[in-house]
């Protein structure tokens, strides 16, 4: 059973950059899936952020494209996220994820709040 | 803006039928693109009640159904019961986004 989990700072200053990790088990990362994440603001819907497949494309949301990086490290079989210059409307539960063009996102990390205050 | 247009709310009694449309364009949906739908409850990461505009995992009941037409998708869910209020996201492939959208998500209120 593959099962994703998220790692980082639940708070991050207004202008700085939000760093997440997510430790996958259960699978390699070097499979053919995309591996990404999504973001849920309080009260709002869900919002892709970026997704990776190891070895080839890396896939941006345009409006995030700018502050967006996601790397992996498959020694350690982790992807991570960073995305820089935040603000409040960076506040949200973070996600990662596995997907394909085709398929759903599934599985789901348990999601890990990051807010942006100072 | 979301992509994927989905009504704010729809509500219905225990046992009756709802349905949640979800409606894209030439570039998601109307591309061929396959429409997967999500339940999301405060506090627990969404899941998936149905998956290739039609299919259900294994563990969701046959109460769930989906449908797809043209550029748009519709869940059903049939013997409404007060377990099934919360919130639906449909999602799908953009190619011209060259990426992942999601619906704008509807409250399913069982009244």
């Amino acid at each position: 059973q593959v099962q994703l989990q998220e790692s980082g700072p639940g708070l991050v200053k207004p202008s700085e950059t939000l760093s997440l990790k997510c430790t996958v088990s259960g699978s390699s990362i070097n499979t053919n899936y995309f591996w990404g994440w999504v973001r849920q603001p309080p009260g709002r819907g869900p919002e892709w952020i970026v997704s990776l497949f190891h070895g080839g494309s890396t896939y941006y949301n345009p409006s995030l494209r700018s502050r967006v990086t996601m790397s992996v490290d498959t020694s350690k079989n982790q992807f991570s996220l960073t995305l820089t210059s935040v603000s409040a409307a960076d506040t949200a539960v973070y996600s990662c994820v596995r997907g394909t063009i085709f398929d759903p996102f599934d599985p789901w990390g348990q999601g890990t709040l990051v807010t942006v205050s100072s | 803006q979301s992509v994927l247009t989905q009504p704010p709310s729809v509500s219905g009694a225990p046992g009756q039928r709802v349905t949640i449309s979800c409606t894209g364009s030439s570039s998601n949906i109307g591309a061929n693109y396959d429409v997967h739908w999500y339940q999301s409850l405060p506090g627990t990461a969404p899941r998936v009640v149905v998956y290739r505009n039609n299919n259900r995992p294994s563990g969701v009941p046959a109460r769930f159904s989906g449908s797809k037409s043209g550029s748009s998708a519709s869940l059903a869910i049939t013997g409404l019961q007060a377990d099934d209020e919360a919130d639906y996201y449909c999602q799908s492939f953009d190619r011209s986004l060259s990426g992942w959208v999601f619906g704008s998500g509807t409250k399913v209120t069982v009244l």
